[in-house]
Parts: structure tokens; C-alpha cells; sequence
């Protein structure tokens, strides 16, 4: 079954620093999403990317916070200058379409920021 | 605003009896859809069930089935026959359209515990 790949699994950052986090949407999706979830909390979501552009962003997605999609394949999303709070799972999540069906979550990958 | 409500942050269930979990959503958008995630200990979110807006059935998946009220704004998960591998944290979410696009919104969650 086709996956969403997200890599590192585990990210330690000193505060400052800029970190980039990677991911490998399904193939033929359209979609892509980043979210973060703070340990023990919910799900909060970040943007999404759609033809090559941000399609919404919330307000956590401030200017400290970018998304690329190099080439055909990695969707990344990057922090400039990382922060204490900013220590979450960041997952990445790719749709086929503005369809019916459920986003396809990559397994996430856990940033510590020290 | 709170736009997905889950009022349950844990639920207990005895293997192989059905637990609902609850969940209601707030929006003026006719068209959107409703979802339910689970996510294990180890981390990962995992898709389970879809519910449009505009269908008319329950939407089901073998053991899970979505107790879709509309005019209550309501989508509980039901699911049946649990099992220990059920045990797990259970988001509801919401999809609709904004300014930009699609977007998802997440509840904050419902941990269910199965016991032996």
C-alpha cells in the first residue's frame, strides 16, 4: 500500500537553529498538508500545498515557518529559527483530491528542540 | 471558536463489546466532510472512516460506523466487537472549505482503554 515517508523520525535542534523537515507524499496525490501535534495534545493544523502554492495556512504557519516542493517528490517544511515551543511531531499528510477520502498520514517525525 | 467537540478525553470498553465515541462539529458550510483517525501509542494517524456531508448512509468500514446526525451536528464512531488493538487515542476532524482551499481541523481526541 502506497506510504507518505517522512524522515528524520527524530530531530534534536539547539533553539535558533533552522531545521528542515522531510517528507515523500503518495505519488499521484495533489494535496499535501503539514501538522503538528505537542506531546499529549491535539492535532493542529499548519498549511497546505496545492499546485505548487500554499492553499491555507493557520495562524501557527508564521513567518518563521516555509514549505517547498523542490521536485516532484519531497514536500518540506522549514523553521528558520527554531523555538523551545516548537517541540511537537510534525506530521506530513498527502490527499489524492478534494474528494472524499481521508488524508494519508506519513509516520511522523519528532522534534526536540534543546 | 471550537469547531470539533470530543467530550469524552477517555472512554473504557470491555473486549468485545461496542463503545461509542462522541463527537459533534460546529459549521455553516453545507458542503464538508467528517472524519475519524486513530492513533496507537506508537504514534502514527491512521484513516478510518469518511462521512460527506451530502450522504445519505452511515458511512461503515467492517467494525466502525459513523452515526452521522445532521441536524444534531453529530458524528460519533461506533465500534464493534473491540479489541486490545483497538486501544488507542481516536480523533474526529472535520474538512471544509475556506478562503484558500480545504482544510482539516482535528478535535482533541477521546484515549480508549479495552480491557481483557
Amino acid at each position: 500500500e502506497p506510504e507518505v515517508t517522512q524522515t528524520p523520525s527524530h530531530q534534536v535542534t539547539q533553539m535558533g537553529q533552522e531545521v528542515i523537515l522531510r517528507c515523500v507524499p503518495i505519488s499521484n496525490h495533489l494535496y499535501f498538508y503539514w501538522y503538528r501535534q505537542i506531546l499529549g495534545q491535539k492535532v493542529e493544523f499548519l498549511v497546505s500545498f496545492y499546485n505548487n502554492e500554499i492553499s491555507e495556512k493557520s495562524e501557527i504557519f508564521d513567518d518563521q515557518f516555509s514549505v517547498e516542493r523542490p521536485d516532484g517528490s519531497n514536500f518540506t517544511l522549514k523553521i528558520r529559527s527554531t523555538k523551545l515551543e516548537d517541540s511537537a511531531m510534525y506530521f506530513c499528510a498527502s490527499n489524492g483530491g478534494a474528494g472524499n477520502y481521508g488524508y494519508t498520514f506519513g509516520s511522523g517525525t519528532r522534534l526536540t528542540v534543546v | 471558536a471550537q469547531k470539533i467537540t470530543q467530550t469524552q478525553p477517555g472512554m473504557f470498553v470491555q473486549e468485545k463489546e461496542a463503545v461509542t465515541l462522541d463527537c459533534t462539529y460546529d459549521t455553516s458550510d453545507p458542503s464538508y466532510g467528517l472524519f475519524w483517525y486513530k492513533q496507537p501509542s506508537s504514534g502514527e494517524m491512521i484513516f478510518l472512516i469518511y462521512q460527506g456531508s451530502y450522504d445519505q448512509q452511515n458511512a461503515t468500514e467492517g467494525r466502525y460506523s459513523l452515526n452521522f446526525q445532521k441536524a444534531r451536528k453529530s458524528a460519533n464512531l461506533v465500534i464493534s466487537a473491540s479489541q486490545l488493538g483497538d486501544s488507542a487515542m481516536y480523533f474526529c476532524a472535520m474538512r471544509e472549505e475556506s478562503t484558500g482551499g480545504f482544510k482539516t481541523i482535528f478535535g482533541a481526541g477521546t484515549r480508549l482503554f479495552v480491557k481483557a
